[in-house]
């Protein structure tokens, strides 16, 4: 596709349930990024890949939180045992190589989560 | 630490006239990249500008330009002739070579008045 797109937009859900929050990066990106934007906050740094590996998950808050990104292309950020407190905006970007200096990353317009 | 820092939570700014939005970051690497993002109430994040940090000429962006003070650690933005669709958050971002991820600002919301 022209850009990163995220599914779904929009995501309510139930204390305790399980969530899967996907992402399709530019075709031939190997770099991709979640971020984490809470309400009146900066997007905070979840996980990176490089292809097919998390290069630094130094950013996932606790074990409740996994990606995956089996093919080096799609990922699926997924949260289990969702809290009131992970309700917030999660942007994935991808860039052509996240080992290149300042490769420029572009965002998706987000997946906004809702936790009740 | 590893921080960025914007210090305006919201400005506001008359049609056609210039703002400067601020930015301070914090770092221990030699090499890395600066930049700011709009972000509108669509959410999706659009790069505005960058800067390398070994360049000392300040980037420009046709209205927008950046005052880079490397010793400060400063990256202000500048947006000349403002328009109605400059409207959005602003978020000052910095990348590390050591850490290969963004580090953002908590933004700044640039209101522009007709």
């Amino acid at each position: 596709g022209a850009g990163v797109s995220q599914t779904p937009s929009n995501k309510v859900t139930e204390k305790g349930k399980y969530v899967e929050l996907r992402c399709d990066p530019i075709s031939g990106h190997t770099a991709l990024y979640w971020y984490r934007q809470s309400l009146g906050q900066g997007p905070e740094f979840l996980i990176y890949f490089q292809g097919t590996g998390a290069a630094d998950d130094s950013g996932l808050p606790n074990d409740r939180f996994f990606a995956v990104r089996p093919e080096g292309s799609v990922s699926t950020l997924k949260i289990q045992r969702t809290e009131r407190g992970d309700s917030a905006v999660y942007l994935c970007a991808s860039s052509r190589g996240g080992g290149v200096a300042g490769n420029e990353q572009f965002f998706g317009p987000g997946t906004r989560l809702t936790v009740l | 630490a590893q921080t960025v820092t914007q210090s305006q939570p919201e400005m506001s700014v008359q049609e056609a006239e210039t703002v400067t939005l601020s930015c301070t970051y914090d770092t221990s690497e030699s090499d890395y990249y600066l930049f700011w993002y709009k972000q509108p109430p669509s959410r999706q994040m659009i790069l505005v500008i960058r800067q390398e940090a070994y360049k000392q000429q300040n980037a420009t962006e046709n209205r927008f330009s950046v005052n880079f003070q490397k010793a400060a650690k400063s990256f202000s933005l500048k947006i000349s002739d403002s328009q109605l669709g400059d409207a959005a958050m602003y978020f000052c971002a910095r990348w590390g070579s050591g850490t290969y991820k963004y580090i953002f600002g908590t933004g700044t919301r640039l209101k522009v008045l007709a």
